[in-house]
């Protein structure tokens, strides 16, 4: 069974151009969920779509959104891009929501904001 | 606020011997705790979980313990191998697939 994907796996963005990111989850998972990883905050949790529903979003600014397609493949974009937003951005994709249902995580898009 | 927190951001152990990773958690609501470990350039691996109603749980070589009454949790590693030598995560998780990760601890076993 093919893991989770997530393309490109890098990128080099200059301040206040968005970003596109893609996530193809495991086959039959239908959670995907987003996390942004950076040296001083570490891993933090963006939000969660379930059948093309969002169900949980984190701490972040309207900048960062998402969607969920029919075939459980998401995207997230994040618009006027600062330099902070330079960092690791991991897709995960689970069976299920509601809990007890390890995710599985991609490799990861970093991002590079100059 | 950190809900989760890994105090020790680094451990060296011995081939064969036990390794002993801690996190302590604030958050009274979580339902389950996750453990990841993560090599470089790579995302994390769910390694094991556990419920907040158990305090204990087993797979091979790895076993988390969980005190509620003191808000903390240990992965167990026995025997260590040198290629368990990576970051590990611990994280709570209170509304499903939604988790609050601790700053991770890096793990050295030396052959």
């Amino acid at each position: 069974k093919a893991g989770v994907t997530q393309t490109p796996r890098y990128l080099i963005k200059t301040r206040g151009q968005q970003v596109t990111l893609s996530c193809s989850p495991i086959s039959g998972h239908r959670s995907v969920s987003w996390y942004q990883q950076t040296p001083g905050q570490g891993l933090q949790f963006l939000f969660e779509y379930f059948s093309e529903t969002q169900r949980n979003k984190g701490n972040f600014p309207g900048r960062f959104s998402g969607r969920q397609f029919s075939n459980s493949r998401s995207e997230m974009n994040v618009s006027t891009l600062e330099l902070g937003d330079s960092a690791l951005y991991l897709c995960a994709s689970s069976p299920r929501t509601g809990g007890n249902s390890p995710l599985h995580f991609g490799n990861g898009t970093r991002l590079t904001v100059t | 606020d950190q809900q989760v927190k890994q105090n020790s951001p680094s451990l060296s152990v011995q081939e064969g011997r036990i390794s002993i990773l801690n996190c302590d958690y604030t958050n009274s609501m979580f339902d389950y705790f996750l453990w990841y470990k993560k090599y470089p350039a790579e995302g994390p691996t769910f390694l094991i979980s556990i419920s907040s109603i158990k305090d204990k749980n087993e797979d091979g070589r790895f076993t988390v313990f969980l005190n509620k009454s003191a808000k903390h949790l240990s992965l167990h590693i026995v025997p260590s191998q040198p290629g368990d030598s990576a970051v590990y995560f611990c994280a709570g998780d209170n509304a499903g697939n939604m988790l609050t990760f601790g700053g991770g601890t890096r793990l050295m076993v030396k052959p």
